[in-house]
């Protein structure tokens, strides 16, 4: 059972470069959400998907894009990358947004932008 | 502002002795209270969820509260193994998203 999987782990991107990074869940989880993690500040909502084809901003979205044309699928888009972006980046999913809310981490990746 | 604040930043035990992490929230209405576990370079890892003021929940050295203010997570006797950051996350009524504190970092010394 493998979760929820981000790919890729690690990745350095120059500034104003774009990429996506990936995240998978084979749980048929309705909710999928990305965080991103800086010192001291604790995981903060990028975006979120109550389900395939519904997306929502989070707490700061800005400077990346989401679509959820499945379930399983939940691809982060970076469209013109800068250093503030870097960060730990956390792909999540649970059933639905009804009790218990058992949230389900991927593990992770670590973006650094130059 | 919904807002979730733990304390403290860090903190440094011996084996076996006992204490408290806090987590004070002020939101606007609180559908669930979460706690997880996070280890170095992994995803954080699912704990407990509280509900209602008075609730407790248990798993093995650990023990997490609600009361309408804030939540503890007492760890009883802890090892080594224990360490690792705690994160604290609240559930806001009508919005369909978590808000986490800063995380404590807790370290067990053998």
């Amino acid at each position: 059972n493998a979760g929820v999987t981000q790919t890729p782990k690690f990745q350095v991107l120059k500034t104003g470069q774009s990429m996506t990074l990936q995240c998978a869940q084979d749980m048929n989880h309705e909710y999928m959400s990305w965080y991103r993690q800086d010192p001291g500040m604790g995981l903060r909502l990028i975006h979120y998907s109550v389900g395939a084809g519904i997306t929502d901003q989070g707490e700061v979205p800005n400077g990346y894009n989401v679509s959820r044309s499945t379930t399983e699928d939940f691809p982060l888009r970076l469209l013109s990358a800068a250093p503030s972006q870097t960060s730990v980046y956390f792909c999540a999913s649970s059933y639905s947004f009804r009790a218990p809310f058992i949230t389900f981490f991927g593990q992770g990746t670590r973006l650094t932008v130059v | 502002e919904d807002q979730v604040t733990q304390s403290p930043e860090a903190l440094r035990l011996q084996e076996g002795e006992s204490s408290s992490l806090n987590c004070s929230y002020t939101v606007s209405g609180l559908r669930g209270l979460f706690w997880y576990r996070q280890d170095p370079g992994k995803g954080p890892e699912f704990l407990f969820t509280l509900y209602s003021a008075g609730e407790e929940k248990e798993k093995e050295r650990l023990k997490a509260t609600l009361t309408k203010k804030e939540s503890f997570l007492h760890i009883t006797a802890p090892k080594p193994e224990d360490s690792a950051t705690y994160l604290c996350a609240g559930l806001i009524q009508g919005a369909q998203k978590l808000v986490f504190g800063q995380g404590t970092r807790l370290t067990i010394n053998p």
